[in-house]
């Protein structure tokens, strides 16, 4: 089935250790997303491509890089987590005004 | 900058009824409103989409109302079954960019 997977569902780091989360889809969307979701708070808009075209938000941290090679994938790199950015990361793909989002990545910082 | 208000953190309703959940917004002027189910521990699915210049859409039991005058959605659920216990929330979208409020836990009680 066409979708969007998100990889590792889990993932615990060591604080300032850095850490690449990845999200993979068979959709062929040219428009994908990051969003981080702290508990009981909204997706919070990270950043999100248009085909290669980066759009930063203009409030997500430095500490927060993106990658995306080529149409099916993208990265998010945290380089030195701190304690607040442990949350769900949400990876999404659009198509005409509609998102489908993968399962998300829980990441836990020591 | 841009709020998105979603009606009371929780809502109990009996088996039956109609659910209705309110999404209200600021300093905003969406092409487009959405409204997702999201699971714990899961991402959000994509339920219903109404543009600006629609007033009302349906789909199965669901309802979605758009007043841009009064920066105000409506979102109801009719003859709630407990399978429709989530959280519900309500995004804006222009262009590529989509922005969530935090949502409202709905519980429908048996």
């Amino acid at each position: 089935d066409a979708m969007v997977i998100q990889n590792p569902r889990y993932q615990v780091t060591q604080f300032g250790k850095p850490v690449t989360l990845s999200c993979s889809q068979t959709l062929n969307h040219n428009v994908m997303y990051w969003y981080q979701q702290k508990s009981s708070q909204a997706p919070k808009l990270l950043f999100h491509y248009y085909d290669k075209d980066f759009n930063n938000e203009a409030d997500t941290p430095d500490n927060f890089q993106s990658r995306r090679p080529n149409t099916s994938f993208c990265f998010l790199d945290i380089r030195s987590p701190g304690l607040g950015d442990a949350a769900m990361y949400l990876c999404a793909t659009s198509r005409v005004d509609e998102q489908f989002f993968g399962p998300g990545t829980r990441l836990t910082v020591l | 900058s841009q709020k998105i208000e979603q009606n009371s953190e929780a809502l109990n309703i009996q088996e039956g009824k109609t659910a209705t959940l309110t999404c209200n917004y600021t300093n905003y002027s969406p092409a487009y409103l959405q409204w997702y189910r999201q699971d714990p521990g899961r991402g959000p699915v994509f339920l219903l989409l109404i543009r600006e210049n629609e007033k009302e859409k349906r789909k199965e039991r669901l309802k979605v109302t758009f007043d841009t005058t009064l920066k105000q959605s409506l979102f109801h659920i009719t003859a709630s079954q407990p399978a429709d216990s989530a959280t519900y929330l309500c995004a804006l979208g222009r262009d590529d960019k989509i922005i969530f409020g935090k949502g409202t836990r709905l519980h429908i009680l048996p």
